[in-house]
């Protein structure tokens, strides 16, 4: 069974600290996806990233940042310098490789950014 | 140009009621999902269809019934709605080769039932 664990119900930093958000999962496929998603105070879904299970590179994206470890079944998200704005839920997925089967989505880590 | 719409935005209703949310892509997918999002976050699939065939139904009441006229549209009719069914409910579309199950939201439909 697939399962995402995002330990962290809910966090505060002072504007301009960074921040990084766990992510564990659960699979037994060999080939899968995981994704981020941040939802903002107004409710709307907003893709991040998607990280295909072949590619253990870090990626990074302005002050985002993500850490793929296979060995640990962990895909975390760093926020470097954080801002207001960034103040949301975020939320880990996960899914198989077939086109159209489903995303398991994590709890939800819901972010404060403090000014 | 809106990606996924869903209408309508909000919806009150009394409890016993039957209401329905439809659902558009535009964006050429196959694959159309619905989505239920609780008072906690907690974001949960009740269904899938891909080309107008139901794929994913999970453990969902049978009071809920969707409905793929075409691979564009996914509508969610709820009859005898209770309390318990309060929740934003999410549309979202997925199928492009080059996005790989990125799941494309709609902006979320808040059900209150009374």
């Amino acid at each position: 069974a697939q399962k995402v664990t995002q330990a962290q119900t809910e966090i505060s930093v002072v504007e301009k600290e960074d921040v990084t958000l766990d992510c564990v999962y659960e699979t037994r496929d060999t080939t899968y996806y995981l994704f981020w998603y941040k939802q903002p105070p107004s409710g709307e879904l907003v893709f991040l990233i998607r990280r295909n299970s072949f590619d253990e590179q870090n990626e990074i994206s302005g002050r985002y940042s993500w850490n793929f470890q296979k060995s640990t079944s962990s895909f975390n998200f760093t926020i470097t310098a954080s801002q207001v704005v960034d103040s949301a839920v975020y939320f880990c997925a996960l899914s198989k490789q077939t086109s159209y089967d489903k995303v398991i989505f994590g709890p939800g880590t819901s972010l404060s950014v403090i000014p | 140009d809106t990606a996924v719409s869903q209408t309508p935005k909000y919806l009150v209703t009394q409890m016993g009621n039957d209401k329905s949310i439809k659902c558009e892509q535009n964006l050429g997918h196959d694959t159309m999902y619905w989505y239920k999002q609780d008072s906690k976050k907690f974001l949960k699939i009740m269904f899938s269809y891909n080309n107008k065939e139901l794929i994913i139904n999970e453990t969902v009441p049978n009071r809920f019934s969707p409905k793929s006229p075409d691979k564009a549209h996914l509508n969610l009719h709820i009859n005898s709605l209770e309390l318990g069914d309060s929740a934003v409910y999410f549309c979202a579309s997925s199928g492009g080769w080059d996005t790989y199950n990125e799941q494309f939201f709609g902006p979320g439909t808040r059900l209150t039932v009374l």
